[in-house]
């Protein structure tokens, strides 16, 4: 069974510029969450789509966006980058909204602003 | 709104003895309690989980976590460890419905001497 894929897996961006990562879940998976990794703050919530619905979201600006497509794929976009931006943002599948069911997380993709 | 706490940031144990590694969380209701595990460059791991039941969790790789309500703690333990498990270590707490994903410690970096 093929687990989280993110990708790319690293990206290069400037300032100012927008950018787009996708996730694959699991096959059956039809919840998917996204999460930022930084030195500083460490591991921070950012949203969870389920059925194509942003059904939580974290505490960060609106320049974070995402959508989640009927084959449960989702994207994430960040617009107007700024360097404070440069992370390692983790993707995680559920089979179901919310933490009972479990989530598995993929590899990542690590985003640098430059 | 939860919270997880992660005391130790680094901790050195010798190849073979066993290893404990701490976390508190503060949440007012039954919260679900996870361990991951991330090496370099890579995505989370799902170690073990807690929802209910019986407070003494079994995982993958020989770790067992326990969860004490009075006080607030979900430890992980681990009676012998090897090598190859030198990595950072997460906690995180994540709460009916999910509003807020699941909130993550601050991590413990597990440094292994042969």
């Amino acid at each position: 069974k093929a687990g989280v894929t993110q990708t790319p897996r690293y990206l290069i961006k400037t300032r100012g510029q927008q950018v787009t990562l996708s996730c694959s879940p699991i096959s059956g998976h039809r919840s998917v969450s996204w999460y930022q990794q930084t030195p500083g703050q460490g591991l921070q919530f950012l949203f969870e789509y389920f059925s194509e619905t942003q059904r939580n979201k974290g505490n960060f600006p609106g320049r974070f966006s995402g959508r989640q497509f009927s084959n449960s794929r989702s994207e994430m976009n960040v617009s107007t980058l700024e360097l404070g931006d440069s992370a390692l943002y983790l993707c995680a599948s559920s089979p179901r909204q919310g933490p009972p069911y479990g989530y598995t997380f993929g590899s990542g993709t690590r985003l640098t602003v430059v | 709104a939860q919270s997880v706490t992660q005391p130790d940031i680094h901790i050195t144990v010798s190849e073979g003895a066993s290893l404990e590694l701490r976390c508190n969380y503060s949440y007012g209701a039954t919260p679900y309690l996870f361990w991951y595990v991330q090496s370099p460059g890579q995505g989370l791991q799902l170690l073990l989980k807690y929802f209910s039941g019986d407070t003494l969790v079994q995982g993958i790789k020989g770790f067992e976590a326990e969860f004490k309500r009075s006080q607030s703690s979900f430890n992980l333990r681990k009676p012998s460890v090897h090598w190859s498990d030198a990595a950072e270590y997460f906690c995180a707490v994540g709460t009916r419905g999910g509003a807020d994903g699941l909130t993550f410690g601050k991590g413990t970096h597990l440094i292994i001497q042969p």
